[in-house]
């Protein structure tokens, strides 16, 4: 059974700081791995899309790594800032027919001013 | 483009009475997921429905189900409700089964049950 766990559960930084959120995964069968950004009461904003051949995807400040072999992903995310803090979710999509997305808990980010 | 959308956003209900929530997806997409979200646990997978057809199913009572319309709105369904089942709900949409591409996710349903 495909399990995500993301660590550290909470994490608080200065405004400035480059910084690094953790995925991990018990399943390297997947299709793909997606991070997902959730502001308190709101739905998810797609970040960045890892598909399963790929080792990594860019976006703005914003770095997502894939080493499907051991199971784990990081979000780096450059220069913080306080529009930044959220909580920062990863799902799997795992192989075969069931599709669904299988998400960690989430890592909540605070950046201060 | 407009984005997911779903109504109503918030929802006050008591025990024992039954929901219906509603999910319109972005123009084009014809695969719905839905998904509970708990502060103790976190995102779970409800169903996924695509052209009209359930394709995947969760671990959850059948006091829950969903349904497709042909226009790919999808609504979810709770029966007899419990104080558990209170969560924000969210669907999410996809262009195809082919699992290769992003899900776009609706702003919820926040769900209160008394």
């Amino acid at each position: 059974k495909q399990e995500v766990t993301q660590i550290p559960a909470a994490l608080s930084v200065p405004e400035g700081e480059n910084l690094v959120l953790n995925c991990s995964f018990t399943d390297s069968a997947i299709y793909n791995l997606q991070w997902f950004r959730q502001d308190p009461g709101k739905g998810l904003t797609s970040l960045l899309l890892i598909q399963s051949s790929q080792r990594e995807q860019t976006s703005g400040r914003l770095n997502a790594s894939l080493d499907k072999s051991s199971g784990r992903s990081t979000l780096y995310i450059a220069a913080s800032q306080p529009g930044d803090s959220a909580t920062y979710l990863c799902a799997v999509r795992p192989g075969g027919s069931q599709g669904n997305l299988i998400f960690g808990k989430g890592t909540k980010l605070s950046v201060k001013p | 483009k407009a984005g997911v959308t779903q109504t109503p956003r918030y929802l006050i209900k008591t025990r024992g009475q039954q929901v219906t929530l509603s999910c319109s997806p972005i123009s084009g997409h014809r695969s719905v997921s839905w998904y509970q979200q708990t502060p103790g646990q976190g995102l779970q997978f409800l169903f996924e429905y695509f052209s009209e057809t359930q394709r995947n199913k969760g671990n959850f009572p059948g006091r829950f189900s969903g349904r497709q319309f042909s226009n790919s709105r999808s609504e979810m369904n709770v029966s007899t409700l419990e104080l558990g089942d209170s969560a924000l709900y969210l669907c999410a949409s996809g262009r195809d089964r082919g699992y290769q591409e992003t899900q776009y996710f609706g702003p919820g349903t926040r769900l209160l049950v008394l």
